[in-house]
């Protein structure tokens, strides 16, 4: 068990350009949560994946936000036409849940080190 | 919605001494799951400990433990024997119970930095 890892660990960029962001999950975790913390913050829950389907993605910040998990495995977060606003650190966190779990809920998800976002 | 508050934005406790942190949180479920998860200046947040909403019993690992009281939707940490390495940032946070494919996202409190002082 590697654990959930992230990469970049750091991205700095200009203003509108698009950047994206990939997670690896610990590897028997079915499901996988993308959050983004702002300085100061709690981390604030953007959307989430069962294996390779998004089940919850109203939360994502903007049409400019979209995320994939194209094989239920590692997934992007990518980040269009970026803003100054955009600046965050942007976690993923992964859990054995739903049915893989027995079904009780509650699965205690474990998180990435996050991707740090710079937006000049 | 549900809310979590942390209304404690830092505190410091002395290295061996007992410190306990607060959280409230609001909602109108019933079944639910709670947890407080810690991160160390910039490490990962790591789990610390949670406990279900259907246990009456607290939630305890080795030096942390909780004070769960539902009616009163609070959910308090308390370290004992602070050590150095407990200073960090710590988030209480809610999860609504989840069954089959249903949503399970956390929410979160803005935090209590700890500082432990030697």
């Amino acid at each position: 068990d590697t654990g959930v890892s992230q990469d970049p660990r750091h991205k700095i960029t200009k203003r509108g350009q698009n950047v994206t962001f990939r997670c690896d999950p610990i590897s028997e975790h079915n499901r996988l949560y993308w959050y983004r913390q702002t300085l100061g913050q709690g981390p604030e829950f953007l959307t989430y994946f069962q294996n390779e389907a998004q089940l919850e993605k109203s939360r994502l910040l903007s049409d400019r936000f979209s995320a994939e998990r194209p094989k239920g495995s590692f997934s992007t977060l990518e980040i269009q036409r970026t803003e100054q606003g955009d600046s965050a650190m942007y976690l993923c966190a992964s859990s054995l849940g739903g049915m893989a779990s027995g079904g009780l809920g509650g699965d205690t998800q474990y998180f990435g080190p996050g991707t740090r976002l710079t937006v000049l | 919605a549900q809310t979590v508050t942390q209304s404690q934005p830092e505190m410091s406790v002395q290295e061996a001494e007992t410190v306990t942190l607060s959280c409230t949180y609001d909602t109108s479920e019933n079944n639910y799951y709670l947890f407080w998860y810690k991160q160390p200046p910039s490490r990962q947040m790591i789990l610390v400990i949670r406990q279900e909403a259907y246990k009456q019993q607290n939630a305890t690992e080795n030096r942390f433990s909780v004070n769960f009281q539902k009616a009163a939707k609070s959910f308090s940490l308390k370290i004992s024997d602070s050590q150095l390495g407990d200073t960090a940032m710590y988030f209480c946070a809610f999860m609504n119970s989840n069954y089959g494919g249903s949503q399970g996202n956390l929410i979160f409190g803005k935090g209590t930095k700890l500082s432990v002082k030697p």
